[in-house]
């Protein structure tokens, strides 16, 4: 089955600073990605997802990339902000029918 | 819409007593999932619905079960509670074009 891992478990910035955060995935039919972002308490929030027949897709200051070839998928965020600190997750989905995968999560921490 | 919501908020049960977590959503979405979220761990999928009347199992199934009569409802329950099912339980609904929309969440704790 498909597997998700997610690196960094940790990753600190200063404010204003760029944050990326990577996700590799085992299972080569897998067509589906998206990034949920997680706020102390709250629930999950999806920020932004792509399909595998895209390499890139940007909203606003997020974007995410897709590398097919090498089974990877990175969240960029550029300009962090303080509201930016949260745990992001990815996940992988294998086929029109098949559930989310998700990885352990990165825990963003903005400092002002 | 109140999308997905979720009752209890919070819950402590002791070590052999049953409970049933409710999922309601109000988006007419067909699938429905539950997820427990252990710490550093990210979700775990439980159980998953493609339509009422039709259940299967996710990841970590045993000790939970499901039902799903209606549409708007998905109720999760435990049986037996262990120590080891202390954790944070989400339900889902998915839109068609695959967008998770989550509950808030109940918070178990075994004792």
């Amino acid at each position: 089955g498909e597997n998700v891992e997610q690196h960094p478990s940790t990753l600190s910035v200063q404010e204003g600073d760029s944050a990326v955060i990577k996700c590799t995935y085992s299972d080569s039919a897998s067509n589906y990605f998206p990034w949920y972002k997680q706020e102390l308490g709250k629930r999950p929030q999806l920020i932004i997802d792509i399909r595998s027949n895209v390499g890139e897709k940007k909203d606003q200051r997020i974007a995410v990339t897709l590398n097919k070839t090498a089974k990877h998928f990175s969240l960029h965020i550029t300009e962090t902000q303080p509201e930016d600190s949260a745990v992001y997750f990815c996940a992988a989905r294998t086929g029109s029918q098949g559930n989310l995968i998700f990885g352990k999560g990165t825990k963003l921490s903005v400092k002002p | 819409n109140a999308g997905v919501t979720q009752t209890p908020k919070f819950r402590i049960l002791k070590i052999g007593q049953s409970m049933t977590l409710q999922c309601t959503q109000d988006m007419n979405h067909n699938y429905m999932y539950w997820y427990r979220q252990d710490p550093g761990m990210g979700l775990k999928l439980i159980y998953y619905s493609v339509g009422a009347g039709i259940t299967d199992k996710g990841e970590v199934p045993n000790g939970y079960n499901v039902s799903r009569s209606t549409t708007e409802d998905f109720p999760l329950r435990l049986e037996l509670a262990a120590p080891s099912q202390t954790s944070v339980y989400f339900c889902a609904s998915m839109t068609s074009t695959d967008t998770q929309y989550f509950g808030p969440g109940t918070r178990l704790t075994v004792l």
